[in-house]
């Protein structure tokens, strides 16, 4: 049973447009999440949180929402550029800092 | 300040083999854990160290082991090694226990033949 969920494997996007990758999640004690950003070869690299107490957070380009009564957040990117392709995974911090992920979105910016 | 470096970057053992592999944390963090990666998936989680002593543990069986040292690094051991043990090992650091967001090595890529 999967607890964080992203039903898209992928998404293709212009550049300079809108990106939105969604995640679901199923455990309402979850209070933390993150998103980390993979290309091959490398390790996922965190790229922005937030806690349950907010329903957004920025950090320049990107912006993570939430929606507490739907267990949904998404991640926007905007503008979308070339370099932002990689995977990008969902996460939720369970008891004692574990992290539970999604299986990722596969993310392409075409110029 | 350096960020979480493993060792070694690729690996292949056949099947009955033993591995270990390495993590070195980053600065200043006493916090490690350890993600198993299968090719199409998301990282799960295998077990978190702080200051050496095992903190939490998912749903893998006991021939899956860790070991953190004094200087915060740390190993994963894996013996009697099996084709599904085939993925990306991933090691994260945290500033400290409390600390929600973890920060990732580059892996090591398991292959079991």
């Amino acid at each position: 049973d999967q607890q964080v969920k992203q039903n898209s494997p992928s998404l293709s996007v212009q550049e300079g447009r809108i990106s939105i990758l969604n995640c679901d999640y199923t455990n309402s004690m979850f209070d933390y999440f993150l998103w980390y950003k993979k290309y091959p070869a490398e390790g996922p690299t965190f790229l922005i949180s937030i806690s349950s107490i907010k329903d957004k957070n920025e950090d320049g380009r990107f912006t993570v929402f939430l929606n507490k009564s739907a267990k949904h957040l998404s991640l926007h990117i905007v503008p979308s550029q070339p370099g932002d392709s990689a995977v990008y995974f969902c996460a939720a911090v369970e008891y004692g800092n574990k992290l539970v992920f999604g299986a990722g979105t596969i993310l392409r910016v075409k110029s | 300040e350096t960020g979480v470096t493993q060792s070694p970057t690729h690996l292949i053992k056949t099947r009955g083999q033993q591995v270990t592999l390495r993590c070195s944390s980053q600065s200043g963090h006493n916090t490690v854990s350890w993600y198993q990666q299968a090719l199409g998936q998301g990282p799960q989680f295998i077990f978190q160290y702080y200051r050496e002593e095992e903190n939490g543990r998912g749903n893998f069986p006991p021939r899956f082991s860790g070991l953190q040292f004094p200087n915060y690094s740390s190993e994963l051991n894996v013996n009697a090694l099996e084709l599904d043990d085939s993925a990306l090992y991933l090691c994260a650091s945290s500033l400290r226990l409390a600390s929600d967001t973890q920060y990732f090595g580059p892996g090591t890529r398991l292959t079991v033949l």
